[in-house]
């Protein structure tokens, strides 16, 4: 699976939009790219994923570069609640597994 | 549904002692899988599994067994614990691609609440 660079950390003021910006230069054409966050000592969350079209779900959307080199995740309106690491993983779902490769992920602080 | 559950909560061992970690879940998902997280980290695959009777080593398998003889359990056996095992443990499951349900819009992978495992 291709590597993904994400930024260590960001802060976000509570209502505003939060952009996570996700790099992932080498991807594949049959690869997909995937967001989840885990929240303090809890077990990761799913949150969205794409292929090459942007996505939007009740959680947050997704914009995928025409390039498919680099992503973004927005969190329309942030929360206290949505303070968290977001981890972007890109993954072949071609394969006989579904693995996922975590990073360090970013850690998003949502302050008042 | 319960989800994916995990026993215990939390753990001390002795180095040296062997212990098992629980994991079930009630979803039918063929692919589950053992993760563990240190400080700071992200998580690293340890073994996972397919389906019944198939398993697979991940990125970090050394210092851990596991089997599958149903769809619902995929226990994680520490055999002679060490401190450098001290971590975070959890537990996840999904569809499996095999499986013929599995497409781009069902591979979610669901955790479980983890086990916090200290050995001294």
């Amino acid at each position: 699976d291709a590597k993904t660079t994400q930024p260590t950390s960001m802060d976000c003021a509570e209502g505003r939009a939060a952009n996570l910006p996700c790099n992932h230069s080498t991807i594949s054409g049959n690869e997909y790219v995937y967001w989840y966050r885990q929240i303090h000592s809890q077990g990761p969350q799913y949150i969205i994923h794409g292929l090459k079209n942007n996505e939007t779900n009740e959680m947050a959307s997704l914009i995928i570069t025409e390039d498919r080199k680099s992503s973004t995740l927005i969190l329309p309106h942030a929360t206290l609640r949505d303070t968290a690491v977001y981890y972007c993983i890109v993954r072949d779902l071609t394969g006989t597994a579904s693995k996922l490769t975590f990073g360090t992920g970013t850690r998003l602080q949502v302050t008042l | 549904n319960a989800g994916v559950t995990q026993t215990p909560k939390f753990q001390v061992l002795k180095t040296g002692q062997s212990m098992t970690l629980q994991c079930a879940q009630d979803m039918n998902h063929e692919y589950m899988s053992w993760y563990r997280q240190d400080p700071g980290m992200g998580l690293r695959l340890i073994h996972y599994s397919v389906g019944a009777g198939i398993t697979d080593q991940g990125e970090v398998p050394n210092g851990y067994n596991v089997s599958r003889s149903t769809t619902e359990d995929f226990p994680l056996r520490l055999l002679s614990a060490a401190p450098s095992q001290t971590s975070v443990y959890f537990c996840a499951s999904s569809y499996s691609i095999t499986s013929g349900f599995l497409s781009s819009n069902n591979n979610e992978q669901f955790f479980g609440p983890g086990t916090r495992l200290t050995v001294l």
